[in-house]
């Protein structure tokens, strides 16, 4: 049981280049999120998917995109990546609707763009 | 949105006890209330929670008065691998499936020797 994962671990990017973030869970959860942490900052969400099917906007969407693949696999996109993107990405699951319930951490994605 | 208002960093001695206190006036009735811990390099990971009164663990206890509009987190004789960012989360009194959960800054806890 790995729980969550997260790839790549480390990343440069040049302005306007593309990339996605992979994140799985085998945790069977029904949720799933992105956030994003900034250095000396607390997380932010950028998207979430409450069921396979599903997505919706965080508080910091702008610039990126998702796709709930399957109930596994939630990956997050960088269309044109640009320096204020340069952020820590982590990845996290839960087993359904919030209340009552906690959230499962990745290990982050470290994105620098130049 | 739900928000949720910590300090922004507390200062505590190895041994001592630290109680970490979170607002969340806009709290919605099916909330809980969880705290989590944030080493750095690392992705947050669950420490407690709570809905009402307290609730006691192995690591922390979480204190929850009657009107739910805040909580304290306390560690008791804390030691220097305490020293981390601690947050307070709540669902979003706004999304009725309470999927949406949002950080606030967190606490940063040093504890010295």
């Amino acid at each position: 049981n790995a729980g969550v994962t997260q790839t790549p671990k480390f990343q440069v990017l040049k302005t306007g280049q593309s990339m996605t973030l992979q994140c799985a869970q085998d945790m069977n959860h029904n949720s799933m999120y992105w956030y994003r942490q900034d250095p000396g900052m607390g997380l932010r969400l950028i998207y979430y998917s409450a069921s396979e099917g599903t997505t919706d906007k965080g508080e910091v969407p702008n610039g990126y995109n998702v796709s709930r693949l399957n109930k596994r696999e939630f990956s997050l996109r960088l269309e044109s990546a640009a320096p204020s993107q340069t952020s820590v990405y982590f990845c996290a699951s839960m087993l359904g609707g919030g209340a009552g319930e906690t959230q499962y951490f990745g290990p982050g994605t470290r994105l620098l763009v130049l | 949105l739900a928000k949720t208002t910590q300090p922004i960093s507390m200062d505590s001695y190895e041994g001592q006890e630290v109680n970490i206190t979170c607002s969340h006036n806009n709290i919605a009735t099916n909330d809980y209330i969880t705290w989590y811990q944030q080493f750095p390099s690392q992705g947050p990971r669950f420490i407690i929670q709570g809905y009402k009164t307290k609730v006691t663990n192995e690591v922390a206890s979480l204190f929850i008065p009657a009107d739910r509009k805040s909580s304290t987190l306390s560690l008791p004789r804390v030691s220097l691998s305490d020293t981390a960012v601690y947050y307070c989360l709540v669902g979003d009194p706004n999304n009725n499936a309470g999927n949406m959960l949002t950080f606030g800054g967190g606490t940063r806890l040093m504890v010295k020797p």
